[in-house]
């Protein structure tokens, strides 16, 4: 079983409308958690770190379930702009300190 | 420089041949990771430095792979033998240490023919 399972999409969404991603990781050592973004043939980038108590950022908000081990990532009135590969990023303690466990990713794409 | 900077940014090469991957990390950035990412995949993790020392190179497929970092900035990847599975984009990234967010180079696009 992957470490970190993402559903790939595509997702195509309007203008304005609210999307949701999920994440679902297997390891419960898992400590810290992450979203990235990638644009089409560039690098990932951190879209934003995900807390215990949930987090928000302007039109993103982030969700932890740690005794589900699921990681949501919600984005409120769709840019054009949003269109990107988003990757679930997992880390954990112990021997493999530092070591990110990459999703495969979702795909967005926002129509106008 | 101010990012991850990542020498070349593309390379072909012969099956069978060696090739060498280099990563200039942000500096005073002592965590330096190694990943692959093939067409429509997340990074697949290879290895990570902590200051000289690879702390996990858990990841590298086999031993035709090898990397270092010995001054504990720049990091070389290295491929022996390449082989047309070895054709992906490499990215390197680097962070203050673990646990926090790493910054990932543009990549190499390596593709062996």
């Amino acid at each position: 079983r992957k470490e970190v399972e993402q559903d790939p999409g595509p997702f195509n969404v309007p203008e304005g409308a609210t999307v949701a991603f999920n994440c679902t990781y297997s390891n419960s050592a898992s400590q810290s958690f992450f979203w990235y973004r990638q644009d089409c043939r560039k690098e990932p980038k951190l879209l934003m770190s995900v807390y215990s108590s949930g987090n928000e950022d302007g039109r993103f908000t982030a969700q932890l379930n740690r005794a589900s081990q699921y990681i949501s990532l919600l984005i409120r009135d769709s840019k054009l702009s949003d269109s990107a590969t988003y990757l679930c990023v997992v880390n954990r303690e112990g021997s493999t300190l530092g070591r990110l466990y990459f999703g495969r990713g979702t795909q967005l794409t926002v129509w106008p | 420089g101010a990012g991850v900077s990542q020498t070349p940014s593309n390379k072909v090469t012969e099956k069978g041949k060696y090739v060498e991957l280099r990563c200039d990390p942000i500096s005073g950035h002592t965590a330096l990771y190694w990943y692959r990412q093939s067409l429509g995949q997340g990074p697949e993790f290879l290895i990570y430095f902590q200051g000289t020392g690879a702390a996990d190179d858990s990841g590298l497929p086999n031993d035709r792979f090898f990397a270092v970092r010995p001054e504990g900035s720049v990091s070389t990847l290295k491929i022996q033998r390449t082989e047309r599975g070895d054709s992906a984009v490499y990215l390197c990234a680097s962070s203050f240490g673990a646990n926090t967010e790493a910054f990932f180079g543009q990549g190499t696009r390596l593709t062996v023919v």
